[in-house]
């Protein structure tokens, strides 16, 4: 069964910082990946998608890499606000029945002022 | 831009009652999904559906579970017989055409609090 890991599960950085969120997932059989952003007690608002033949996906200060061989996908975070602090979740569609999403456990993310 | 819409956003009951949660998928969209997150842990899957039918479902989604589409922009989950583990946050979720390629889009889910 497809295991979904986030690291780290929290992190505090400093307004302006660049950042790295990681992901990781145990079977490389996906058909894509999708980074989504949570804020308490919100639905997801999807973020960016990957396909798994591409590498990399950019929308804004956002930039998401996938390595599908290496089970791994980092989402990077340029110039960070205080607006991005939320919970950012990756997920991964996968298998035969390809209408499920897998989904990690998230990054609590906190951008001080 | 288009939205999943979910009603309502907090619902209490009792254990051992039905509860119908709501959703509106995006009005073009073809697929709908539920998934629901226990406080504390992972998003999880529910059930797909898609052409008035269950396509896929989890190990969660027994008996006491269905879903259905009512009329032509109303799609449910019900729980005939709430238990106290089924306390979580519910989230519909909608896809254009359930192609692999396509995005889920997700509404701001019901959080359901079982007593």
């Amino acid at each position: 069964k497809q295991e979904v890991t986030q690291i780290p599960a929290a992190l505090s950085v400093p307004e302006g910082e660049n950042l790295v969120l990681n992901c990781s997932f145990t079977d490389s059989a996906i058909y894509n990946l999708q980074w989504f952003r949570q804020d308490p007690g919100k639905g997801l608002t999807s973020l960016l998608l990957i396909q798994s033949s591409q590498r990399e996906q950019t929308s804004g200060r956002l930039n998401a890499s996938l390595d599908k061989s290496s089970g791994r996908s980092t989402l990077y975070i340029a110039a960070s606000q205080p607006g991005d602090s939320a919970t950012y979740l990756c997920a991964v569609r996968q298998g035969d029945n390809f209408n499920k999403f897998y989904f990690g456990s998230g990054t609590k993310l906190n951008v001080k002022p | 831009e288009p939205e999943v819409t979910q009603t309502p956003s907090h619902q209490v009951t009792q254990m051992g009652q039905e509860v119908i949660l709501r959703c509106v998928p995006i009005s073009n969209h073809l697929y709908f999904y539920w998934y629901r997150q226990i406080l504390g842990q992972k998003v999880e899957f529910l059930v797909s559906f898609y052409n008035n039918e269950i396509s896929e479902k989890s190990e969660i989604f027994d008996d006491q579970f269905s879903v259905e589409r009512p009329d032509g922009s109303n799609f449910t989950l019900k729980i005939r017989s709430t238990k106290l583990e089924d306390s979580a946050m519910y989230f519909c979720a909608s896809s254009p055409q359930g192609a692999t390629n396509e995005k889920l889009f997700f509404g701001s889910g019901t959080q359901l609090s079982v007593l």
